[in-house]
């Protein structure tokens, strides 16, 4: 069965700072991978995705991840937090089988970017 | 482009009544949406998927009697929480495919909270 972790509650970070949010995953087969950001009483925004080819995804708000086939992650990244990218980072990964492909989410994590 | 809305983002309603929540996607049409519902400070959980012009597929544990989905157009699919109790209480977000994306990337609305009394 497909899974996806995020090993981190809360990460804690400096505005100006370089900021990491870690995911792993368990996929059968080819990974589509995702990261969502939301916003207090807020749905989800999508950021980002890696379906194939380079490793390195570029998305939204200057926020990029990093896919790692050896290691199983999608780390999603950002060289210089801001205090408006405080708000809770959800990564996913496509679900296979059934009629209609489902997306898998982790438990979330929580960024707080301190001015 | 691919832009998802609710209505209405927020309810409160006495206990036993029904309420319906909408879900359309306004710039593109799209077969296929999810319900999800969220408690604080968790993750999503599926309830189930809504298909145009057939009838939902409800994930394991989710009473389908008491939350019906209907998709009758391309554009909108309605959620609607029957004979609701304070347990029904919580964040109802939607979200909609794009028709041969290819990458099932889900795009959500903004979430209705609900608050039975």
């Amino acid at each position: 069965a497909q899974s996806v972790a995020q090993p981190e509650d809360q990460v804690n970070v400096a505005e100006g700072n370089p900021l990491t949010v870690k995911c792993t995953y368990s996929v059968s087969g080819n990974p589509y991978l995702f990261w969502y950001v939301q916003y207090p009483n807020r749905g989800l925004q999508f950021l980002l995705k890696y379906i194939t080819g380079d490793n390195l995804v570029k998305g939204s708000y200057g926020f990029e991840a990093e896919f790692n086939k050896s290691q199983t992650s999608f780390h999603l990244k950002k060289p210089s937090a801001l205090v408006s990218d405080s708000a809770l980072y959800f990564c996913a990964v496509r679900d296979y089988g059934g009629a209609t492909n489902k997306l898998i989410f982790g438990t979330g994590t929580l960024l707080a970017v301190q001015p | 482009g691919a832009v998802v809305s609710q209505h209405p983002s927020w309810v409160i309603c006495k206990s036993g009544t029904s309420v319906k929540i909408e879900c359309r996607s306004l710039d593109f049409q799209a077969t296929t949406m999810f319900w999800y519902r969220q408690f604080p400070k968790q993750s999503l959980m599926l309830m189930a998927t809504s298909n145009e012009g057939s009838k939902a597929t409800y994930e394991q544990g989710v009473e389908k009697d008491k939350f019906l989905i209907n998709h009758a157009s391309l554009t909108l699919s309605t959620l609607t929480v029957t004979s609701a109790h304070p347990e029904d209480s919580s964040f109802y977000i939607c979200s909609a495919l794009i028709p041969g994306d290819g990458t099932d990337t889900q795009y959500f609305g903004p979430g209705t909270r609900l608050t039975v009394l």
